[in-house]
């Protein structure tokens, strides 16, 4: 039964395109990430949400428009898909954002804009 | 600005010994400490943590040991085993309670050889 789940797990999409990726935990933590593993493998945080509120934007391009309509669920909507957006992208979720513990990663979301 | 740095892309070990993964950090706010484990087409999973006011954890095979002063952290596995085999990910965050605040290193990947 997977904690945090994510939906898809690849995706090949045209340039200019819009696309989404879905995720959910079941854990019943109250904070909910998206995380960017570029190419050169560097994992760095987009958003964090807490209780469906955005609590980290970082320096993320207005293309990408994360929507929580609840605690459990935390989608990314990405714009007009650019070539560099093309990575792996990790919802993670942990018990609050204050929590000095484990926060918990989904296994990714492939992306690949040609 | 890279403040969590792993030098060394990938490592090979034989089974039965020590595996010795290392970290570098330059933030001196950094004061809480993690390792995740990810195999491939997965997401990465919580191994070990070790707050600033420790300069040693263990967890079984696993120890991770915290040098302040050279900013520096290192994770042993011993005795090393084919599962070990996968990308270890040094993560760092300023404060016990900012779990939403991480910053990652670039990853090892560890190969344990028969």
């Amino acid at each position: 039964d997977t904690a945090v789940s994510q939906t898809p797990k690849y995706l090949v999409t045209q340039m200019g395109n819009d696309k989404s990726i879905k995720c959910e935990q079941n854990l019943g933590h109250d904070t909910m990430y998206w995380y960017k593993q570029d190419s050169k493998k560097f994992l760095k945080i987009m958003f964090s949400y807490n209780n469906k509120e955005l609590i980290i934007n970082e320096t993320v391009p207005n293309r990408f428009s994360p929507k929580s309509p609840d605690k459990a669920h935390l989608n990314l909507h990405i714009n007009s898909l650019e070539l560099g957006d093309s990575a792996v992208y990790f919802c993670a979720s942990s018990q609050d954002a204050d929590s000095g513990n484990t926060i918990y990663f989904g296994e990714g979301s492939w992306l690949t804009v040609v | 600005d890279q403040q969590v740095k792993q030098n060394s892309p990938s490592l090979s070990v034989q089974e039965g010994r020590i595996s010795i993964l290392n970290c570098d950090y330059t933030n001196s706010m950094f004061d809480y400490f993690l390792w995740y484990k990810k195999y491939p087409a997965e997401g990465p999973t919580f191994l070990i943590s070790i707050s600033s006011i420790k300069d040693k954890n263990e967890d079984g095979r696993f120890t991770v040991f915290l040098n302040k002063s050279a900013k520096h952290l290192s994770l042993h596995i011993v005795p090393s085993q084919p599962g070990d085999s996968a990308v270890y990910f040094c993560a760092a965050s300023a404060g016990w309670g900012t779990a939403s605040k991480l910053t990652f290193g670039t990853g090892t990947r560890l190969q344990v050889t028969l």
